[in-house]
């Protein structure tokens, strides 16, 4: 199985704040790689999917990159609605999610 | 736009299947290069991914469910269901279906979810 792996599991922002959560493969999946935030009691939302692509009607603030092991997202601008748990997903084999990150308001 | 929606008991005793459906409206289930998925999440933990089926009935499992989890599709009605067997108080979860769309580089992405259902493993 491929093990996704995610820092911080938790962090603590401000309003206007720019976030970046890694992600890491255990192996090499490409850009085999999607990002999802998901509110409490809520299903996830897909914001980025193959790493970098924004999906439609995902602010702009959202981002994308990497490729291989290694991967981010980031938020420009951290904004009220923003603060959830992220998760990154790789589809390269057998589907796993990383443990999710939880952006706190500090 | 399409929509899914599981269905299926809220509570299943110890060593029996769990089973749930997930009715699909807005779109044929057919329609398209879709994968249809089953996620779970345990009250407080991350995402799960169960396994996925194609409209032509082909599956795919996460490995350390794969000996319990049989997932099909009805393309009549337009649902996809799960059966898990042999449940024990680790498979309490919430558990979401949700539409695998295709890229352009034959990855996919779940981008329509159910609102998810509770199910509760206890005597």
């Amino acid at each position: 199985d491929i093990q996704m792996t995610q820092s911080p599991s938790s962090l603590s922002a401000s309003v206007g704040d720019r976030v970046t959560i890694t992600c890491r493969a255990s192996q090499s999946i490409s850009t085999y790689l999607n990002w999802y935030q998901q509110r409490p009691g809520k299903a996830p939302k897909l914001l980025i999917y193959t790493a970098s692509s924004l999906q439609s009607g995902v602010p702009s603030r959202f981002s994308g990159s990497g490729s291989g092991t290694d991967f981010s997202l980031t938020i420009s601008s951290l904004q009220p609605e923003d603060f959830a748990t992220y998760y990154c997903q790789q589809t390269y084999t057998a589907w796993t999610f990383g443990q999710g990150t939880k952006v706190e308001i500090k | 736009q399409a929509q899914l929606q599981e269905s299926g008991p809220g509570l299943v005793k110890p060593s029996q299947t769990l089973s749930l459906t997930c009715s699909v409206s807005g779109g044929s289930i057919s329609g398209g290069e879709y994968y249809w998925n089953w996620i779970r999440q345990p009250a407080g933990k991350g995402l799960e991914w169960i396994g996925r089926v194609f409209s032509s009935g082909y599956t795919d499992y996460n490995p350390p469910l794969k000996s319990r989890v049989t997932i099909s599709v009805d393309t009549s009605k337009n649902q996809f269901s799960l059966n898990l067997t042999s449940v024990t108080a680790a498979d309490t979860a919430v558990y979401f279906c949700a539409r695998g769309s295709p890229t352009a580089y034959y990855s996919y992405y779940l981008d329509v979810w159910g609102e998810g259902t509770t199910v509760t493993v206890s005597s």
